[in-house]
């Protein structure tokens, strides 16, 4: 597609339920990345993928949340049993990740707003 | 890990001012981008600037990659540019992940 597309756009969920955020990468963007963006602050790593393959994960809060990118396109972030803090934007973004000059340039989408109530 | 600080936090101007928006450092980098989020909340590229001068418009960036600092210079500013604009950096030797600054709020007014 023309830009990186998530969905859905809003979410809002109960306490305790488990929630899927999705990300369309650019075409042929070799690397995918997630971001949480709290109220009033810049985004934050999460975690990113070259291709299929989940390079960092240290910016994962904590064990509920999970990503996969099986097939090296697509990716899901998954929350696990959410709670209240989890509530934020979450943003996808990705970069051609080939090695020339301005590969490394990334791409956000238009995010995932998530409330947890 | 890597302390990127943005100035001013808040700016107001005047439909036509000029303004200049600077982004602070404090470790080598690989990566450097401006990005614009608007009242929408989407977040706009502005610049890929790891070092150099770079023009696109009413908009240009200068990043001094050996005294870690970034300038972005907005002339002839118009009530579109009001939003946040953020700095954001990706540390050499720390992946390929960008740290965010805290950004600066900017009014553009008529």
């Amino acid at each position: 597609g023309a830009g990186v597309s998530q969905s859905p756009r809003y979410k809002v969920t109960k306490r305790g339920q488990d929630v899927a955020l999705r990300c369309d990468p650019i075409s042929g963007h070799v690397s995918l990345y997630w971001y949480r963006q709290a109220l009033g602050q810049g985004p934050e790593f999460l975690t990113y993928f070259n291709y299929e393959a989940q390079q960092d994960k240290s910016g994962l809060p904590n064990d509920r949340f999970s990503a996969e990118r099986p097939e090296g396109s697509i990716s899901t972030l998954t929350i696990q049993r959410t709670e209240q803090r989890d509530s934020a934007m979450y943003r996808c973004a990705s970069s051609p990740g080939l090695i020339f000059p301005g590969s490394y340039e990334q791409y956000f989408g238009p995010g995932t707003r998530l409330t947890v109530t | 890990g890597i302390q990127v600080e943005q100035s001013p936090p808040d700016l107001i101007l005047q439909e036509g001012a000029n303004s200049t928006l600077r982004c602070n450092f404090s470790d080598s980098v690989n990566n450097l981008q401006w990005f614009h989020q608007n009242p929408w909340g989407q977040l706009i590229n502005l610049f890929y600037i790891p070092s150099g001068t770079k023009q696109n418009g009413r908009l240009s960036a200068t990043t001094v990659a050996t005294e870690r600092y970034s300038l972005l210079y907005i002339s002839s500013s118009q009530t579109t540019d009001s939003g946040v604009y953020f700095c954001a950096v990706e540390r050499t030797g720390g992946g390929n992940k960008l740290t965010f600054g805290t950004g600066t709020q900017l009014k553009v007014e008529l």
